[in-house]
C-alpha cells in the first residue's frame, strides 16, 4: 500500500531563515514524489518532483527536496524564507510499478513570520 | 500559464439531489482525474480517465458517482444523491500523459456543502 506522511501540521519559521517541510513515504516499488503547495482560494500548484537520478531536485520559487531512499524521505527545504511562502504543502508519491493515481500527505501548513 | 478551472467555486446543495462539477482540463491534456478533500483530510483519489473511459477508480467512487467527457474541453463529475458525507473539496486536475513520472496540474477546487 502507497502512503505519505507528513508528521508537522504546522511549521513556522522566521522570514530570511532556512525552512523544512518533512515527507516520509510508503510504496512497494521504487517512489516518483511530488511536492505541491496551496495559496488561500487556490488550487494545488506543482513545486517539484522526484523521478530518478539526482537525489537533490529543485523547482519553483526556489524550493528543492532531497530525496533519501534508505530514510523514505523527501524533505522540502529553502535556503531563505519568504513571508509569501506562507501556504500549505503537500507531498505525494506515486508507485512506479503501481497505479497511477496520487497518494498524498495531510499537509503542512508553513507560517514565515516577518 | 495554462490552468485547469473548476465551476462553480462553491455548490451548496440539500441532500438526496444530484450536483455536477465542472472543469475545464489544459487543452493538450489527455489524462484527467478527480481528487476530493473533506475538511481537515487528505487529499483522497477519486477517479482517473483517460480516452474517454474511466482508466482507475478507488473505493470512494460508488455507483452515485460518475464522471463525462461530454465535449472536447468540459470534464465532469456528477453526484447522483448527495450525503452529508460528500460535502468536501473537489479538484480536477490534468496531465499530459499516463506516465507516472509526469505531474498533474490541479484546478482551484469546487467546494461542495451538503445540507
Amino acid at each position: 500500500a502507497q502512503s505519505v506522511a507528513q508528521p508537522e501540521d504546522q511549521v513556522n519559521v522566521a522570514e530570511g531563515n532556512p525552512l523544512t517541510v518533512k515527507c516520509t513515504y510508503s510504496v512497494s516499488g521504487n517512489p516518483y514524489l511530488f511536492w505541491y503547495v496551496q495559496y488561500p482560494n487556490r488550487g494545488l500548484q506543482f513545486l517539484l518532483k522526484y523521478i530518478t537520478g539526482d537525489n537533490l531536485v529543485k523547482g519553483s520559487y526556489g524550493f528543492e527536496a532531497e530525496f533519501n531512499k534508505s530514510q523514505t524521505s523527501f524533505h522540502l527545504k529553502k535556503p531563505s524564507a519568504l513571508v509569501s511562502d506562507s501556504a500549505l504543502y503537500f507531498c505525494a508519491v506515486r508507485d512506479q510499478t503501481g497505479a497511477n493515481n496520487l497518494f498524498f500527505g495531510t499537509g503542512t501548513r508553513l507560517t514565515v513570520i516577518p | 500559464e495554462p490552468e485547469v478551472t473548476q465551476t462553480p467555486s462553491h455548490q451548496v446543495t440539500q441532500m438526496g439531489q444530484e450536483v455536477i462539477l465542472r472543469c475545464v482540463p489544459i487543452s493538450n491534456h489527455l489524462y484527467f482525474y478527480w481528487y476530493r478533500q473533506i475538511l481537515g483530510q487528505k487529499v483522497e483519489f477519486l477517479v482517473s480517465f483517460y480516452n474517454n473511459e474511466i482508466s482507475e477508480k478507488s473505493e470512494i467512487f460508488d455507483d452515485q458517482f460518475s464522471v463525462e467527457r461530454p465535449d472536447g474541453s468540459n470534464f465532469t463529475l456528477k453526484i447522483r444523491s448527495t450525503k452529508l458525507e460528500d460535502s468536501a473539496m473537489y479538484f480536477c486536475a490534468s496531465s499530459r500523459n499516463q506516465q507516472g513520472n509526469t505531474e498533474a496540474f490541479f484546478g482551484q477546487g469546487t467546494r461542495l456543502t451538503v445540507v
